[in-house]
């Protein structure tokens, strides 16, 4: 089954501790990208990446890391999290000409206490 | 810059009424695509239609509908004889480049009641 899978699920952790959420998807997209859901907020981008060893900043990029070592796997990672990064994370993938556009995960609901 | 909005934030109908979803959106691209996703309480983002820029035709699927006007930069969504299961919060999105720059509106809350 196609996917885009994304662990945890859920999350609560200690301001400060670093953490990293992994992504991981099966359809060989060359595009991945981490986004965040806030309400009121809809979702923004935080990192995107076109293909292996190529990322750049979303939106709201501060306080996270990403790396693109290999085509299926982007982790996203919090170096130091604080309370302002409690929120839904989704991770996405797609590719060039794929009709659904986005294929996403099932979401990781991360609480910073 | 690409920008969508989504000017109702919540909206409760009674079930079997009709209810539309509007959608506005700014780019100064010529080519771009637009797109709406359900998210149900369960959280999960589903994929519902993609449009390009070139197709102005309006599409219907079963209960929902769109209408895309670029001359007033809508693509508004509407679903017929709502369901207790179109609960849901709805996302308009934009993409200029596919792949990229993939913009989300904030959002509309239907609430659908028996």
């Amino acid at each position: 089954e196609a996917q885009v899978t994304q662990n945890p699920r859920y999350l609560i952790t200690v301001t400060g501790k670093k953490l990293t959420v992994t992504c991981s998807q099966n359809m060989n997209h060359e595009y991945m990208s981490w986004y965040r859901q806030d309400p009121g907020l809809g979702l923004r981008q935080i990192y995107y990446s076109m293909n292996v060893e190529v990322t750049d900043k979303g939106d709201v990029p501060e306080g996270y890391k990403v790396s693109r070592k290999e085509k299926r796997n982007f982790p996203l990672i919090l170096e130091s999290p604080s309370p302002n990064q409690t929120s839904l994370y989704f991770c996405a993938s797609t590719s060039i000409g794929e009709p659904y556009g986005y294929t996403f995960g099932s979401g990781t609901r991360l609480t910073v206490v | 810059a690409q920008k969508v909005t989504q000017a109702q934030t919540e909206i409760s109908v009674v079930e079997k009424e009709d209810v539309t979803l509007d959608c506005v959106y700014e780019t100064r691209d010529t080519t771009y695509y637009l797109f709406w996703y359900k998210q149900p309480p369960s959280g999960e983002l589903v994929f519902l239609i993609r449009r390009n820029s070139f197709d102005e035709q309006n599409e219907i699927s079963g209960r929902y509908s769109w209408n895309f006007q670029k001359s007033t930069s809508s693509f508004n969504f509407t679903i017929t004889a709502s369901q207790v299961v179109d609960s849901a919060v709805y996302f308009c999105a934009l993409s200029e480049a596919f792949g990229q720059n993939f913009v989300f509106g904030p959002g509309t809350r239907l609430s659908v009641l028996p």
